[in-house]
């Protein structure tokens, strides 16, 4: 299953919001997570269920979406959400990842 | 506390075999979950590798399988990967976790810290 990113990079203001989409090659219904990963850090999961809030993650994080098309949002963009974000898809073997989005502070 | 580590070599010659072990502390490798292997290479996105259930059935990408193992030994509490014939394409950051299986996202987020392999 191909997961479509997008944006690959964007760069927004603190206290803005921003939206990621990610898009399946075929109906995966909710099985779609959301990690952050900063640099030299290991992955953080932040949505799974396609909305659900990993646990300890702020609600500043929401995912929504099902079958094709999803949307990661981040509500009042922190310096400490400069990270790449990534979509993974677990309704198949093999699990797929979308390309990224690198988010990048004004 | 949970607590994943990876390690192994951190150099590999060119067409020789990579072997990572992945020790699980503080949480039973027993308790159901799939847990996998997943790579970054340099500048790129994340790539999984591959996933192993505490049985012992494993998982792997297509991409990957014909060279790739990966193993578990549930009462050392670790799980392996092994890839062989490596190319310098196979350098990146190794990363063990608790990983997602069809239709089930991973119980908890757990992972290791990550190991870089360089293939020269």
């Amino acid at each position: 299953i191909q997961m479509t990113q997008s944006p690959s990079s964007l760069s927004a203001s603190l206290g803005d919001r921003v939206i990621i989409t990610c898009q399946a090659s075929q109906d995966i219904f909710k099985y779609l997570s959301w990690y952050q990963h900063k640099e030299g850090t290991a992955p953080r999961l932040l949505i799974y269920d396609a909305s659900k809030l990993g646990a300890g993650v702020p609600s500043r994080f929401s995912g929504s979406g099902s079958g094709t098309d999803f949307t990661f949002s981040i509500d009042y963009l922190q310096p400490e959400d400069l990270a790449t974000y990534y979509c993974q898809q677990y309704d198949d073997l093999p699990l797929s990842f979308g390309g990224g989005t690198k988010v990048e502070i004004k | 506390q949970v607590h994943l580590q990876e390690s192994g070599p951190g150099l590999v010659k060119s067409s020789e075999t990579l072997s990572l072990t992945c020790a699980v502390s503080g949480f039973s490798i027993g308790r159901g979950s799939y847990w996998g292997w997943i790579r970054q290479p340099p500048g790129k996105g994340l790539e999984w590798i591959g996933s192993i259930y505490h049985s012992g059935d494993a998982y792997y990408n297509p991409s990957l399988e014909s060279r790739t193992t990966i193993s578990v030994d549930a009462s050392k509490g670790q799980f392996s990967l092994g890839m062989n014939s490596v190319t310098a394409a196979d350098t990146a950051i190794y990363y063990c976790a608790l990983v997602a299986s069809p239709g089930i996202a991973p119980a908890a987020d757990f992972w290791g810290q990550g190991i870089l392999v360089t293939v020269s």
